[in-house]
């Protein structure tokens, strides 16, 4: 079975601190992303990576980066963040050569005060 | 542009049948996910469509049309359990997905 883990479950921070995401999947998989789920938004993509070190900017990325150093674990991270950036955050893994399916870690749900 | 329209929220009663529908425009595309997300957790996979057709996979089945658009998932014999958002989502290419915002179902009893 994929399994996919997230650091935390729920995360309450402060307006400007710096809030990092971690994110590690043990199938070996190459493809990996970053997503925010909003009420009436849908999954929204604001990250992904295709390979160690490399990465690819979403749909949303702007008040984000990512982090890509060793093949299980993607990290994303909130470098000021803002109240606008409380969401659920939802990591998934992908293998690559045509197997598209994701596979999604139980999410962050994080709240800025 | 990409866009996919799905209905926000259904009601059924167990044991029924109920069809969710989506329809969906990419500039890429090469097949339709649905995913079942239960509230507070995860997505997880139910089917991915890449040609026309009807997919069964026990109560559940998931049909495509590439030429129309269009997608629907199926389930039969609904259970109380199967109360959850049901997600499509585009496959567009390069291993990326884009989704629709979701159909909330709520089965009673």
């Amino acid at each position: 079975d994929v399994k996919v883990t997230q650091s935390s479950r729920y995360l309450v921070k402060r307006t400007g601190e710096k809030v990092f995401l971690e994110c590690v999947q043990d199938m070996d998989h190459e493809n990996m992303f970053w997503y925010r789920q909003d009420p009436g938004l849908g999954l929204r993509l604001i990250y992904f990576s295709y390979d160690v070190k490399m990465k690819e900017k979403g749909d949303i990325p702007e008040g984000y980066s990512v982090s890509r150093e060793k093949k299980e674990r993607f990290s994303l991270i909130l470098e000021s963040a803002s109240t606008n950036q409380t969401s659920m955050y939802l990591c998934a893994s992908s293998q690559d050569r045509g197997q598209e399916t994701q596979y999604f870690g139980p999410g962050t749900r994080l709240l800025v005060l | 542009g990409q866009n996919i329209d799905q209905p926000t929220e259904m009601t059924a009663t167990e044991g029924a049948i109920v069809q969710i529908n989506c329809t969906y425009q990419t500039s890429g595309f090469n097949g339709l996910f649905w995913y079942q997300q239960h509230a507070g957790e995860a997505p997880t996979f139910l089917s991915y469509n890449v040609l026309d057709g009807l997919e069964e996979k026990g109560r559940f089945s998931s049909f495509l049309s590439r030429s129309k658009g269009y997608s629907y998932l199926l389930l039969k014999e609904l259970q109380m359990k199967d109360s959850a958002s049901y997600l499509c989502a585009a496959s567009t290419g390069a291993n990326n997905l884009f989704f629709g915002t979701g159909t909330r179902l709520t089965v009673i009893p």
